[in-house]
């Protein structure tokens, strides 16, 4: 089955400082999709990338998937406390095509950002 | 507005009394899923549905029951439950072919289980 890896765990970064979150795949990655959650709530979409060299930009955060379509990056800009929360990137399962049964999740990445 | 409507928010019961937490979507999405959220594990898929009458298991089915009878609806049913399915779970759907706009999760529910 595939697997996500998520780095680093945690991070925390002053405020107005850049930061880059990375998402690593055990097999070729067919559709990765990057999500925020604040802490025990839902999850928000951000953004979808599917094609090798992809990159997505949506106000301060950009998502980026490499060419041989096994890692992605989300890169935020001049962090602010709204960015602060848990950052999930997760990629279509593949086993019936299209996405229709769903994803499989990294375990997440914990934002804290400081003042 | 567009959404995935999950009810209850929060539920605690007891081990062994059977409970339904509810999953309406107002998008006509044809894919549909359940997944679990725990410390450590992250998110995991229960149960999936392609479209209605059309279910299958993800990663972790045991001691989950799922039905897709209408398309908008998507309940999961806790038949006996136990404290080791106290978890926050979540519901998600999608248009499908519009995989760009991703899955639409709801808020989740919080169930505990003493």
């Amino acid at each position: 089955s595939q697997e996500l890896e998520q780095s680093p765990q945690s991070l925390i970064v002053q405020e107005g400082k850049n930061l880059t979150i990375n998402c690593t795949s055990s097999k070729t990655l067919y559709g990765l999709y990057w999500y925020k959650q604040k802490y025990g709530e839902g999850l928000i979409f951000l953004m979808m990338l599917q094609k090798g060299g992809e990159e997505k930009s949506h106000e301060k955060i950009t998502a980026k998937l490499d060419e041989k379509k096994q890692q992605s990056s989300l890169h935020i800009t001049a962090s602010q406390p709204s960015h602060a929360g848990i950052y999930l990137c997760g990629a279509d399962r593949g086993r019936t095509g299209g996405g229709a049964d769903g994803l499989t999740f990294g375990k997440g990445t914990h934002l804290i950002i400081q003042p | 507005e567009a959404q995935v409507t999950q009810n209850p928010r929060y539920l605690i019961t007891v081990t062994g009394k059977k409970l339904t937490v509810t999953c309406s979507q107002n998008m006509n999405h044809e894919y549909m899923s359940w997944y679990r959220q725990d410390p450590g594990l992250g998110l995991r898929q229960i149960y999936y549905s392609m479209n209605v009458e059309v279910t299958d298991k993800g990663d972790v089915p045991e001691g989950y029951k799922v039905s897709r009878k209408e398309k908008r609806n998507f309940p999961l049913i806790l038949e006996s439950p136990s404290p080791n399915q106290t978890s926050l779970y979540f519901c998600a759907s999608s248009p499908g072919a519009d995989r760009v706009s991703g899955y639409t999760f709801g808020s989740g529910t919080r169930l505990t289980v003493v």
